[in-house]
């Protein structure tokens, strides 16, 4: 069974940094690629980045702030974040994508960034 | 890249089908057939519906379906039951290994 499961989120400043955690099982782990969704608590869904074996690629809103890398040999995915704003705060979503699809998803980890 | 346009929300009774459409533009929706679309119940993770404009996921109903044209896509539920109530999510793969969702829709079971 395919299981994602998020940690790290938390309450912080703004302009301070986190690094959220996307523990993956059930799978191989590196043979797919990885991605990163937020919501904005009681809005619509966003895609932030997304990683393969190819590289990786963000939102423009988040581009040159935040870096997402992955641990093929610990399963894990990540995604580094820097100069957090408030607009930052959403439940943050890691999934499994295949044929251009979110097949799976974890159950997110909400991040609040507030004064 | 702007969201893609969804209704706010729509309604139908038990039994009855229901429509919700997707906007994009030529750069996105129009451009690939690679639209997905997604259910979330309140508090839960999204569930993925369909995938490449009009395909199934192993285990969802063929109660529902997708189609596109042009810069639109649509995903149709028929048969509506009170489960099926829930935000849909539709979301476009936008090229330059990018992707673009919808601003989603409440769908209300009457």
């Amino acid at each position: 069974e395919v299981q994602l499961v998020e940690s790290g989120g938390g309450l912080l400043q703004p302009g301070g940094s986190l690094r959220l955690s996307c523990a993956a099982s059930g799978f191989t782990f590196s043979r797919y690629s990885m991605h990163w969704v937020r919501q904005t608590p009681g809005k619509g869904l966003v895609w932030v980045s997304r990683i393969n074996s190819d590289g990786s690629s963000y939102a423009d809103s988040v581009k040159g702030r935040f870096t997402i890398s992955r641990d093929n040999a610990k399963n894990t995915l990540y995604l580094q974040m820097n100069s957090l704003r408030a607009e930052d705060t959403a439940v943050y979503y890691c999934a499994r994508a295949e044929d251009y699809a979110f097949q799976h998803w974890g159950q997110g980890t909400l991040v609040t960034v507030s004064s | 890249q702007s969201a893609l346009t969804q209704p706010a929300s729509v309604s139908g009774s038990p039994g009855q089908s229901i429509t919700i459409s997707c906007t994009g533009t030529s750069s996105d929706v129009g451009s690939y057939n690679l639209v997905s679309w997604y259910q979330q119940h309140p508090g839960k993770a999204p569930k993925l519906m369909i995938y490449e404009g009009s395909k199934w996921p192993s285990g969802v109903s063929n109660r529902f379906s997708g189609s596109k044209s042009g810069n639109t896509a649509s995903l149709t539920i028929s048969g509506l039951q009170a489960e099926d109530e829930a935000d849909y999510y539709c979301c476009s793969y936008a090229g330059s290994t990018n992707w673009v969702f919808g601003g989603g829709t409440k769908l209300t079971v009457l």
